[in-house]
């Protein structure tokens, strides 16, 4: 079966460091997407990870370890702008499929002053 | 580059009626896939369109449907609705590769009374 799994909710301070993580089971795997989503607007692209390891990109980052099933978004210097869901995917590759995305139900991150 | 853009941005109809819904992509992008989001069930893929052809299919019943067209411009469909069908519908965008990133629209918000 399919199955993506992620806190629910999570809070975190203003400038602390917040880890969000993510654990799926999959039929097929060609890759784990992060896109983060403020309410009533679009998912945006976060990072993107396919090989194990950790991937950087200015305050974010991302970590994934293919034999665990398990992956983590890292924040750094939290923003209160950062409050939003964030959306853990797995490329499906089962079948054959390309862009076929199964998505977690997203972790609510609340950042307080 | 303009994003995707997606038409109209909200939708009010009523039990029985059917819909459709725009989606067009990043200009270069030949995949489009279509997802649906709910409080209860997170964003579930309906289907993925390229060059035309309807390349993956997700687990929703025949009511949804959707085509593309040569320029890549996409369209969704719903008949005869029902009440649980009241949704966000997003498209998102690719060039279609095995390892693009997919970019989202805003969404059109459907309301079924």
């Amino acid at each position: 079966g399919q199955n993506i799994d992620q806190p629910t909710e999570m809070t975190a301070t203003e400038g602390a460091i917040v880890q969000i993580n993510c654990t799926y089971q999959t039929s097929g795997f060609n890759g784990l997407f992060w896109y983060q989503q403020h309410a009533g607007e679009a998912p945006t692209f976060l990072s993107y990870n396919v090989l194990d390891g950790l991937e950087e990109k200015g305050r974010f980052s991302s970590f994934l370890s293919r034999s665990k099933g398990y992956s983590y978004l890292l924040l750094k210097e939290l923003q209160m702008k950062d409050s939003a869901s964030y959306l853990c995917a797995v490329r499906d590759s089962y079948g054959g499929a390309t862009n076929k995305l199964i998505f977690g139900t997203g972790t609510l991150l609340a950042v307080q002053p | 580059k303009a994003g995707v853009t997606q038409t109209p941005r909200y939708l009010i109809k009523t039990r029985g009626q059917q819909v459709t819904l725009s989606c067009s992509p990043i200009s270069g992008h030949r995949s489009v896939s279509w997802y649906q989001q709910t409080p209860g069930q997170g964003l579930q893929f309906l289907f993925e369109y390229f060059s035309e052809t309807q390349r993956n299919k997700g687990n929703f019943p025949g009511r949804f449907s959707g085509r593309q067209f040569s320029n890549s411009r996409s369209e969704m469909n719903v008949s005869t609705l029902e009440l649980g069908d009241s949704a966000l519908y997003l498209c998102a965008s690719s060039l279609g590769g095995k390892t693009d990133t997919q970019y989202f629209g805003p969404g059109t918000r459907l309301t079924v009374l």
